[in-house]
């Protein structure tokens, strides 16, 4: 199986500053056969339902603000808050979709500082 | 708005079988677009894959438990299970099911609140 391994486990960062969450998986996330990252992100918040946020590494999910944006390829994957809300208050994970089965990091906590 | 409610009982046995129900607003699973999924996170772990299954009938498990995993589709009553065999205390965990787009190998674009199984006697 393919290992996701986020960084940090947690972070908090002031509002309207950036907050950055790093996701590393232990094979290649990039197909030779359409040039995409097969790595999800998603949101948490306490008590909701888990919300995507982003696939092919970089493709924002219709309705996600554009503060939110993903990037990076092979193996190495960034996910980036540039002005942090206080809505954005959650756990987040990353998913590599590239083999069967599935996998997911550990999930980030983003908190207020 | 797509919608995904899970359902079923809270506490199961050990060496019984869990039963969990997936019902699905918004969409049609017999519209064959997608594939219908479920995941679970034990306490303090990561989110595991359990298997996934398509209006047709396809399935996949995941190996590691492939032997106690069956998921099956009811698209009369617009919903899908998972039965899980001879469960013990490392099945307890918080059960979510998720509808995968552009599956198999696709990415989860709607996900239900989860439900909480305990096994225990």
């Amino acid at each position: 199986d393919v290992v996701m391994t986020q960084s940090p486990d947690s972070l908090a960062v002031s509002l309207g500053e950036r907050a950055t969450i790093n996701c590393k998986s232990s094979q290649s996330l990039l197909s030779s056969s359409n040039n995409k990252n097969y790595l999800a992100w998603y949101q948490q918040k306490s008590g909701q339902p888990l919300k995507l946020l982003i696939y092919w590494a970089s493709t924002r999910e219709s309705g996600v603000p554009d503060r939110f944006s993903g990037s990076g390829s092979g193996t190495d994957f960034t996910l980036t808050i540039s002005s942090l809300q206080a809505e954005d208050v959650a756990l987040y994970y990353c998913q590599q979709y590239y083999s069967t089965p599935p996998t997911f990091g550990q999930g980030t906590t983003v908190e207020v500082k | 708005q797509v919608q995904l409610q899970e359902s079923g009982p809270g506490l199961v046995e050990p060496s019984q079988t869990l039963s969990l129900t997936c019902t699905v607003s918004g969409d049609s699973i017999g519209s064959g677009n997608y594939f219908w999924n479920w995941i679970r996170q034990p306490a303090g772990k990561k989110l595991e894959w359990l298997g996934r299954m398509n209006s047709w009938g396809r399935t996949y498990y995941n190996p590691s438990l492939r032997s106690r995993v069956t998921i099956s589709v009811d698209t009369s009553k617009n919903q899908f299970s998972l039965s899980l065999s001879s469960v013990t205390a490392t099945d307890t965990a918080v059960y979510y099911c998720a509808r995968e787009k552009m599956g198999p190998l696709g990415f989860f674009d709607y996900w239900g609140q989860g439900t909480l199984v305990t096994v225990s006697s």
